[in-house]
């Protein structure tokens, strides 16, 4: 149980593009989901917690207007990354909770490269 | 500013040994403690939650929470090299506060 899928797994585009990456809790309701991001090397970097209809809550130094987030449903947040560049090429993480003490279950990521 | 912190490592043991990763916490009203495992290149992956004081026991994982000294540890016994990987320590407060983490090495 406690599965979460996220897609694409791997996105290469041009500079500029948008890139929309879902997020999807298959076997519970999330109440709550979450966006990483985490670079080569390092540390899981929290970028934004969602809440089911509600605006997400973004952390200090994440441009909200650069990064969309959406969570429409207790199954299912995005992540839009907007007009990227090639400094935002990192692995991007989801995760969802059930519950405000629950674990968090993390999706397999998804690998950017912007050129 | 809630801290949670683990030796760096690396932390390297012998095939069939025990693996012992150990977290202290500076929040002493956490509630909810968890061990995540990622891979080079992986996402993270959930090992252990534990809630109350005392042991915790899954296969060959054992967690080991201790409140009073904000101390939270894994043990992993039978080690095998696919337990190769870095080990997080989490702890809830709202959102997840992570650890550094520590990589363990299993050698064969």
């Amino acid at each position: 149980g406690a599965v979460v899928s996220q897609h694409p797994s791997w996105v290469i585009c041009k500079s500029g593009t948008s890139v929309k990456i879902e997020c999807r809790s298959l076997d519970f309701q999330a109440t709550t989901m979450f966006w990483y991001r985490q670079f080569p090397k390092q540390s899981l970097m929290l970028m934004a917690t969602s809440n089911e209809g509600s605006k997400a809550t973004y952390e200090q130094g994440v441009e909200k207007d650069k990064f969309l987030i959406n969570h429409a449903s207790l199954t299912l947040s995005t992540l839009t990354v907007t007009s990227a560049h090639p400094e935002d090429s990192s692995f991007y993480i989801c995760s969802a909770r059930a519950g405000s003490e629950q674990p968090q279950h993390f999706g397999d990521g998804t690998r950017l490269s912007i050129l | 500013q809630k801290e949670v912190e683990q030796n760096s490592g690396p932390l390297s043991v012998p095939e069939g040994a025990i693996a012992s990763l150990n977290c202290t916490y500076s929040d002493r009203g956490s509630q909810s403690f968890f061990w995540y495992r990622q891979y080079s290149g992986k996402s993270p992956e959930l090992i252990m939650f534990i809630y109350s004081n005392g042991d915790k026991e899954d296969g060959r994982f054992t967690a080991q929470l201790n409140k009073a000294s904000q101390y939270v540890s894994l043990l992993i016994r039978d080690s095998q090299p696919s337990d190769s990987a870095t080990y997080l320590c989490a702890v809830s407060g709202g959102k997840l506060i992570f650890g550094q983490g520590t990589e363990l090495s299993v050698k064969p």
